[in-house]
This record gives structure tokens, sequence and C-alpha cells, in this order.
């Protein structure tokens, strides 16, 4: 069965600090993973991975994908109240197939 | 920017009622699809749909239905409702096949049934 698996369940941090989180996969037929951050509301899109070793960066936020080693990891820098959210991982497998893992919730204090 | 509007933000129904939840998005998304979102179990597919008038199953198909009469809208249908339908329910769009593209979401629609 195809699963995502996010880690950490949740996270805690002070503004300015650095946060690692993870991603790890099993699926048949892997298409690409991708990142959102879901605040109160809509999922927004981060980044989409679909080659391993390449990293993408968007500000203070970066991705890098690992196709050999199942995983991904998504680290944000320098964190601001703002990052306060859930971040979710999805891998597609298919045109039309996406599956999430739980996210991470992650909350900055000031 | 994609737009994906839902009908509605919180909705209460009762045991029994029908329901009607509708999605409404602005680009022109060939793809379309109903999630629902419950705490510890992530985001499941419901139904999603390719083309106007076409469907498919999703993860968790029962107990819901759907209609997709123009390419814009999708709507998801609880015949029946009941309480464990209970959820957080998400609209997303995507452009088409052949590649995969990301998913823009709607801001949900929080249902309880009572």
């Amino acid at each position: 069965e195809d699963k995502v698996v996010q880690s950490p369940l949740s996270l805690v941090v002070h503004e300015g600090d650095t946060v690692t989180l993870n991603c790890s996969y099993e699926v048949t037929n892997f298409r690409s993973l991708l990142w959102y951050k879901q605040e109160k509301k809509a999922p927004t899109f981060l980044f989409m991975l679909t080659s391993s070793g390449i990293e993408k960066k968007s500000g203070r936020l970066s991705s890098i994908l690992d196709k050999k080693e199942l995983f991904s990891i998504l680290n944000i820098t320098a964190t601001q109240t703002g990052d306060s959210a859930v971040y979710l991982c999805a891998v597609s497998s298919g045109t039309y197939k996406y599956i999430f893992g739980t996210g991470t919730r992650l909350k900055v204090l000031a | 920017d994609v737009k994906v509007t839902q009908s509605s933000r919180y909705l209460v129904k009762r045991t029994g009622e029908k329901v009607f939840l509708e999605c409404v998005q602005d680009m022109d998304h060939e793809n379309m699809f109903w999630y629902r979102q419950d705490p510890g179990l992530g985001l499941r597919l419901i139904y999603f749909s390719y083309d106007v008038k076409m469907k498919e199953k999703g993860d968790i198909p029962e107990g819901y239905s759907v209609s997709r009469e123009k390419k814009e809208r999708f709507s998801l249908i609880l015949e029946s409702a009941s309480t464990n339908q209970t959820s957080m329910y998400l609209c997303a769009s995507s452009l088409v096949a052949g590649y995969v593209y990301e998913q823009y979401f709607g801001p949900g629609t929080r249902l309880t049934v009572t």
C-alpha cells in the first residue's frame, strides 16, 4: 500500500531558529513530491520535486528530494511567527493520484 | 492567480439530510478533486473528475456522489448525511494529464453532522 510519512508530528521553535521537516514515502510509480503549507484554510503550494539531489528554494524555504532513499526534507531558516502552519507532503503516483502525509504542525514562538 | 472557491466555510446538517458542497475554479483546469481531511488521517481522496461529466472514485467514495456539469464547477453530494461524515472537505483543481501539476485548493468546508 502506498504511504507517505511525515515527521515530526509537531514542532515548537522560537523565532530565528532553523527547522527541518521530513517526509518519507513508499509509493509505486513515483512521479513527483509536493510540499504545501496549510494555515487555517486552503493548503498553498510550496514546491514540487521530481529529480533527486536538486534543491528548490524560495526565500527562507528550501527542499530537496532523495529518490534513492525515498525521502524529502523541507528546511525553513530564520523562522518567523508567520511560518506557523501545518506543512503537508504529498507524493503523486499518477496524474490523478496524490498520497498525502498527515502533516507536521509547526509553531513558531515570538 | 488561480482561485478555487467553495460554497460554504461552515455547515451544520442533521443526520439523513441531503448535503451539497459546491466548488468553482476560475483557471480552466481540467482536473478537479474532492478530499476530506481528518486529524491523524491526512487528506483522503473521495472523487475526482478529469473532464465535464467524467468522474472516478477515489479511496473513500462510499456515501458520496459527485456532479460535474460545467468545467469550472464540481459538486460533492452526501445523499444521506451521517455523523461519520463530519469532517473538513477540501476541493482542489489542477491542469491536465500527461504530466503532474500542483493542485490548487479551496478554503475548505467544515461540515458538522448532528
